[in-house]
Parts: C-alpha cells; structure tokens; sequence
C-alpha cells in the first residue's frame, strides 16, 4: 500500500513570495491533516479536512495561508504572502476516519529567506 | 494550551540499555498516542493507549498512561542504534485532533 506522497520535499523562496504544497493521500483515506512544524518543536494541526469539507481550521492563519481539497482526494496548501516566521516542515497526514490512526508523509521543509 | 510536554528532551544511552520517555498533558483525553520520527522523515505511529488502558506492550515498546497524573511514559527496552530518533507523545481530545508534545531526543550509542 503506497503511503501519504508529498511535493516538493524543499523549498526555498523569498519572503513575500507564494508557495504552494501538494498532498496525495493514502487511497480510500477520508480525513485529511495538515501540520507545521517548526525546529524543534512537535508538529501543530493547521487544517483537517473530511472528504472535501473542513473540519478544524482553528489554528490556520487565513490571512496568508490557504487549504482545499477540491474533489475529496488530494489537497494543497498555499502560503501568499510567505513570512520568515513560516519556515518550517509542512507535514500532511491521512487517516481512514476521524477516529483512526494517523499516517504521515514525508513533509516539505521551507526556507523562507 | 493542550500541548503534551516530554521529558527529558534529549536522552542519549548505550545500545541494549533501556530508554524511558515521559509525557505530561493538560486537560482530559480520549486518547494518548506515541509517534516516532527520524531526521529529515515524517512520523511514524507507534503506539495507541486510550483513556480507560493504563499499560499497553507492543513488541520492545511498553506505554504507561495515568490519568490521574495526566502523564504517561514510554519505555524502549534493549535498545537499537535504529531506535535513534525524535519520540513525540500526542493527546486526542476529540475528532482525532492531535495535540503533540515538543518530543524527546533519543541517541542510542552502538
């Protein structure tokens, strides 16, 4: 069974610039997350979808960052205009419900300069 | 904030030698969960311990939880130079939203 895919795994850009993130979850997976992790520190919930509809986007800065997940299976994150405080691994996770464990993929480390 | 803290931060033993890891959270929980990453990788699930369990095994992994204390710890026995990695505990609270601790550092000498 292939695992939560992610793209890129690095990005670097400048600060102001737009950036995009891209996640494939596990096949048949119905809830959807997005973390940040910054150095150091453990991985926080930015977005979780249930098939195409949000759940919890509490913790999601909605003036620069944005997340869908159009048809219910793959999902990015856009981050416009990007900050020097948002380098950081963007990880995405999927699980077969709300109640089961998560898997997580590899991430997508961003540098901001 | 619901954030799980783990102790020590960095922990560095000898190969065959126990490891213990020990979590401290805030508030109530419908689940306790211990994830493993390595460097550079995303995390692994390792463990799942639910409110009403108050020990479970899995392998060379034994996970403690009391609610009383609202803490729980993990204990890695005759350890691996594999096992080198980053341990992070994570509480859920309600609709598998994962709370995660600032992780554990663990360095197994060979």
């Amino acid at each position: 069974e292939a695992g939560v895919a992610q793209s890129p795994r690095y990005k670097i850009i400048e600060k102001r610039q737009s950036v995009a993130f891209w996640c494939n979850p596990i096949s048949g997976h119905a809830t959807l997350y997005w973390y940040q992790q910054i150095l150091g520190q453990g991985p926080k919930l930015l977005i979780q979808f249930q098939n195409n509809g949000v759940v919890d986007d509490s913790q999601l800065p909605k003036d620069r960052f944005s997340a869908e997940r159009l048809k219910g299976v793959d999902s990015t994150l856009k981050i416009q205009p990007a900050k020097l405080e948002d380098s950081a691994v963007y990880l995405c996770a999927s699980s077969s419900t709300a109640q089961e464990t998560q898997y997580f993929g590899p991430g997508t480390r961003l540098l901001v300069l | 904030s619901q954030q799980g803290e783990e102790d020590p931060q960095a922990l560095s033993i000898q190969e065959g030698e126990n490891a213990t890891m020990n979590c401290s959270y805030k508030t109530s929980i419908n689940n306790l969960q211990w994830y493993r990453q390595n460097s550079g990788r995303g995390l692994v699930h390792l463990i799942l311990i639910r409110s009403n369990e108050r020990e479970k095994h899995s392998g060379r992994l034994r996970v403690t939880l009391d609610t009383s204390k609202k803490s729980s710890s993990l204990l890695i026995t005759a350890s691996r130079a594999a096992d080198t990695a980053s341990y992070f505990c994570a509480t859920e609270t309600g609709a598998n939203n994962l709370f995660f601790g600032t992780g554990t550092r663990l360095t197994v000498i060979p």
